[in-house]
């Protein structure tokens, strides 16, 4: 089946720093990856819309300057949080929708990078 | 999104059925229904998805009522390893190219020896 792969799956960081998190399709080409934010018993939001070679779309209230997005290739999205602060810590995930769907999309989810910045 | 409703926690004895229900009322008619889980600590993991007819698979069945308002997902034989936040999810569809899976609060699943 469809795999994503996510790297780091844990990270520690000082504030003030810059991270960056890998988002791959390994085994089907993903025009569109989208990355979500999930805090302590929470569900899953939807921080934006990444699209290969064109501009990510942000969702209302998520800092395009502070999640930057690139997504240069079918398969590889990656996410960088700049300037990372103690409430930036979060689980960030990724999924890739599947280019090869035909009347319903097929969404994969990576397994996620656990950021705690200290 | 169609917005979907779901009762926020459910037990249930290894072994047995567990039936999930989901309310999506205003779900359209060329909007599929999807159903994810999320094991502690992990990604969201694809269990099945429907449009008008029921679906079984390897991992679950998914029954879905002739109006579409509501469906529910059936674990035949949970296990403990069953044990997680199940998500129905109906996204919008009106525009096939900018659809996406947002995630309301889901069902928390808890399987009983």
């Amino acid at each position: 089946g469809a795999v994503v792969s996510q790297h780091p799956s844990r990270v520690i960081c000082k504030s003030g720093t810059s991270v960056k998190i890998e988002c791959r399709s390994l085994d089907f080409q993903a025009t569109t990856m989208f990355w979500y934010r999930q805090f302590p018993k929470q569900s899953l939001m939807l921080m934006a819309t990444s699209n290969e070679g064109s501009k990510a779309t942000y969702e209302q209230g998520v800092e395009k300057d502070k999640f930057l997005i690139n997504h240069a290739s079918l398969t590889l999205s990656t996410l960088t949080v700049t300037s990372a602060h103690p409430e930036d810590s979060s689980f960030y995930i990724c999924s890739a929708r599947d280019d090869g769907s035909l009347s319903f999309h097929s969404y994969t989810f990576g397994s996620g990078t656990r950021l705690t910045v200290v | 999104d169609a917005k979907t409703t779901q009762p926020p926690s459910m037990d249930c004895a290894e072994g047995r059925a567990a039936n999930l229900p989901c309310n999506h009322s205003t779900i359209s008619g060329n909007e599929y229904v999807y159903w994810y889980r999320q094991i502690h600590s992990q990604g969201p993991q694809y269990i099945i998805h429907g449009l008008k007819n029921n679906e079984t698979n390897e991992m679950a069945s998914l029954i879905i009522t002739e109006d579409r308002k509501s469906s529910t997902l059936i674990l035949p034989h949970a296990t403990l390893r069953d044990t997680a936040v199940y998500y129905c999810i109906v996204p919008n569809q009106t525009n096939f190219g900018n659809e996406k899976l947002t995630f309301g609060t889901g069902t928390r699943l808890t399987i009983i020896p």
